[in-house]
């Protein structure tokens, strides 16, 4: 258990609006990222975290954001939802850089109609 | 560009019918090959790290195994418990991140 939490679990919004996912650990670890999961894409990175208010994008940054403001909440922002953001949303950490696994949280399934 | 190739896509066994998923990679200076479980509606689920070829791992009915250019995931005797998909993900060249493949769906039947 990584000690990360997902909110909200499960989301249903429209077209256009914003949607902001919570990542939320209490391991301390330096290292955050956002996937997203599609069937047949696997699971793509979205944005990462490298320490407080140091984050850098991944292959499908387009449409969202990200913000860290302090070690344990890494947050997930879908500026204008479109329905092409519907999918499942994973956060995962990494304690730091003499290793590479990281550890995943529950994941949130965003509908976006 | 560093890949990582799963096959394949689904599998299908009887209980107790042994096999392999296999996973290939292209990367640029191998800093671990990570394999991890998944549960229908949950995240992964970290397995093993395997580091240098001709390394190899175990835990309960599975054995993970490296080679220069991919690795085997060897599931014995398999009951219906071990039914997910299994990812496998090797850490890109000159970073912190991961590149995944796209998972392997195992069916255990009873």
């Amino acid at each position: 258990d990584a000690g990360i939490t997902q909110s909200p679990r499960h989301k249903v919004t429209e077209t256009g609006t914003p949607v902001t996912l919570r990542c939320h650990q209490t391991e301390n670890h330096r290292y955050m990222y956002w996937y997203r999961q599609d069937p047949g894409h696997g699971l793509r990175l979205i944005h990462y975290s490298y320490g407080v208010k140091d984050t850098d994008k991944g292959e499908v940054s387009d449409g969202y954001s990200v913000s860290r403001s302090k070690t344990e909440d890494f947050l997930l922002t879908l500026e204008s939802a479109t329905s092409s953001q519907t999918s499942v949303y994973f956060c995962a950490t990494k304690t730091g850089t003499l290793t590479y696994e990281q550890y995943f949280g529950p994941g949130t399934r965003l509908t976006v109609t | 560009e560093d890949q990582v190739t799963q096959s394949p896509e689904a599998l299908r066994l009887q209980e107790g019918e042994s096999s392999s998923l296999n996973c290939s990679y292209t990367v640029s200076g191998l800093r671990g090959l990570f394999w991890y479980r998944q549960d229908p509606g949950k995240g992964p689920e970290f397995l093993f790290t395997l580091y240098s070829a001709g390394e190899e791992k175990e835990k309960e009915r599975l054995k993970a195994t490296l080679t220069k250019k991919e690795s085997f995931l060897h599931i014995t005797a398999p009951k219906p418990e071990d039914s997910a998909t299994y990812l496998c993900a090797v850490p890109q060249g000159g970073s912190e991140k991961l590149v995944f493949g796209k998972g392997t769906k195992l069916t255990v039947n009873p």
